[in-house]
């Protein structure tokens, strides 16, 4: 497609419940970037994927949070047991492989987590 | 490891006055990408401007344009003419060249700018 594309737009779990997100990037676009975003402030880089391969992990809370892109399907961020500092949007961006420095990173419109 | 700094937490604009968004940024690296992106009440995320750290001309796209002084480490954002609707947050970031923060957008902590009538 040519947009990226997050699902669901709002996501509302209690306390210890499992998140699960979605991501379909653009259409050739081979990298892919999580980030966090609480109360409208400054991001928080998650986790990034150059195709089905984790590039960049080093943002991740591993012992909760879980992230794959495979083939021929959106990727997934899954946050296991969800804590309420989880609260926040989740953005899922795409940028094209060539010359990556130099291109815009195209993002989607977001998933708001809300644990209750 | 890089780092953006936005020093201005608000800023306020009469309608068509031009105003100037501050970026300060720290990078070893000696490539690098800087990009501006707005993102209004509603949450989406628009990219607005990108410099290299090699383009010597300042980028610019209609009414935005982007103050790079390099030896500053500085990528100021100007916008001319404001209007209504450049109400928003405004992030400026940063894309490394090597190692870790290859491909990763770096974002500062944001500008609200506001646009008075």
């Amino acid at each position: 497609g040519e947009e990226v594309a997050q699902t669901p737009k709002h996501l509302v779990r209690g306390e210890g419940q499992k998140a699960k997100l979605y991501c379909a990037p653009i259409k050739g676009h081979s990298y892919v970037f999580w980030y966090q975003q609480v109360l409208k402030n400054e991001f928080k880089f998650l986790i990034s994927f150059q195709n089905e391969n984790v590039f960049d992990e080093t943002g991740m809370p591993k012992e909760r949070f879980s992230a794959k892109c495979l083939p021929n399907s959106p990727c997934s961020l899954e946050i296991q047991a969800t804590k309420l500092e989880d609260s926040a949007v989740y953005f899922c961006a795409s940028s094209q492989g060539s010359r990556i420095m130099n291109t815009e990173a195209f993002f989607g419109q977001g998933t708001r987590l809300t644990v209750v | 490891a890089q780092k953006i700094t936005q020093t201005q937490p608000g800023m306020f604009v009469q309608e068509k006055e031009a105003v100037t968004l501050d970026c300060t940024y720290d990078t070893s690296d000696q490539s690098y990408g800087l990009f501006w992106y707005k993102q209004p009440s509603s949450g989406e995320m628009i990219f607005l401007i990108y410099q290299g750290s090699y383009d010597e001309q300042n980028a610019t796209e209609g009414r935005y344009s982007l103050n790079f002084q390099k030896a500053r480490k500085s990528a100021n954002l100007v916008i001319s003419a404001s209007q209504l609707g450049d109400s928003a947050m405004y992030f400026c970031a940063m894309r490394g060249g090597s190692g870790t923060s290859y491909g990763k957008l770096t974002f500062g902590q944001g500008t609200i700018l506001t646009v008075h009538p």
